[in-house]
């Protein structure tokens, strides 16, 4: 059990142009997603925590208008990066966590989404 | 901001070896450790959840110790396998997740 998807595994897009991923928990329910992303020989680094039918929360430094979070349900979260530039290539990955009330709840992650810019 | 540091960063060694690597993380406010592995292509896997001081974990072949006095945690792999070629993750729960960088480990046939 607790298992996420993520969609697409790997996109190539032109600049300008917007992105969707969409994060999927197959088999469980997740009120809470979150968003991180992975430069080259970096840590996961938190972007956004994705909450169902309320607003996404942003960590610092992470343009809310540019990567655009939508949890309408109970199994799906998006990120669309909006209007991309090479600088927003990366490797985007989420998680949901299992187990609603634990204390340290683990968090199950997808397998990851590689975006390049050209 | 929360420093959690791994090392070494990549490490090669032959199958039938024994190894062990770090993860650092600050000695204030605990709430858990998380180790992860993540092979290419696929999800991260939770490999244990470490919440208390002198904490001992085994799964299988690997295991974990934690020392959140000092600040530390050791996974160790007894008997490295082939398939065992994977990057282990530790997160420090700060309360959200706040990752090192990682030790890629290759097991060598």
């Amino acid at each position: 059990g607790a298992v996420v998807s993520q969609h697409p595994s790997r996109v190539i897009c032109k600049s300008g142009t917007s992105v969707k991923i969409e994060c999927r928990s197959l088999d469980f329910q997740a009120t809470t997603m979150f968003w991180y992303r992975q430069f080259p020989k970096q840590s996961l680094m938190l972007m956004a925590t994705s909450n169902e039918g309320s607003k996404a929360t942003y960590e610092q430094g992470v343009e809310k208008d540019k990567f655009l979070i939508n949890h309408a349900s109970l199994t799906l979260s998006t990120l669309t990066v909006t209007s991309a530039h090479p600088e927003d290539s990366s490797f985007y990955i989420c998680s949901a966590p299992g187990l609603a009330g634990a204390r340290y709840n683990e968090q199950f992650f997808g397998p990851g989404t590689r975006l390049t810019v050209l | 901001i929360l420093n959690v540091e791994q090392s070494p960063q990549s490490l090669h060694v032959q199958e039938g070896d024994s190894t062990n690597f770090t993860c650092s993380f600050p000695s204030s406010n605990f709430y858990a450790l998380h180790w992860y592995r993540w092979e290419t292509a696929k999800s991260p896997e939770a490999l244990f959840v470490m919440t208390l001081n002198g904490d001992e974990k085994k799964k299988g072949r690997i295991s974990a110790t934690l020392n959140t006095k000092e600040g530390y945690s050791y996974l160790y792999i007894k008997g490295s396998q082939p398939e065992d070629s994977a990057t282990y993750l530790c997160a420090f729960r700060d309360p959200k997740l706040i990752f090192g960088q990682g030790t890629t480990l290759q097991v060598k046939p």
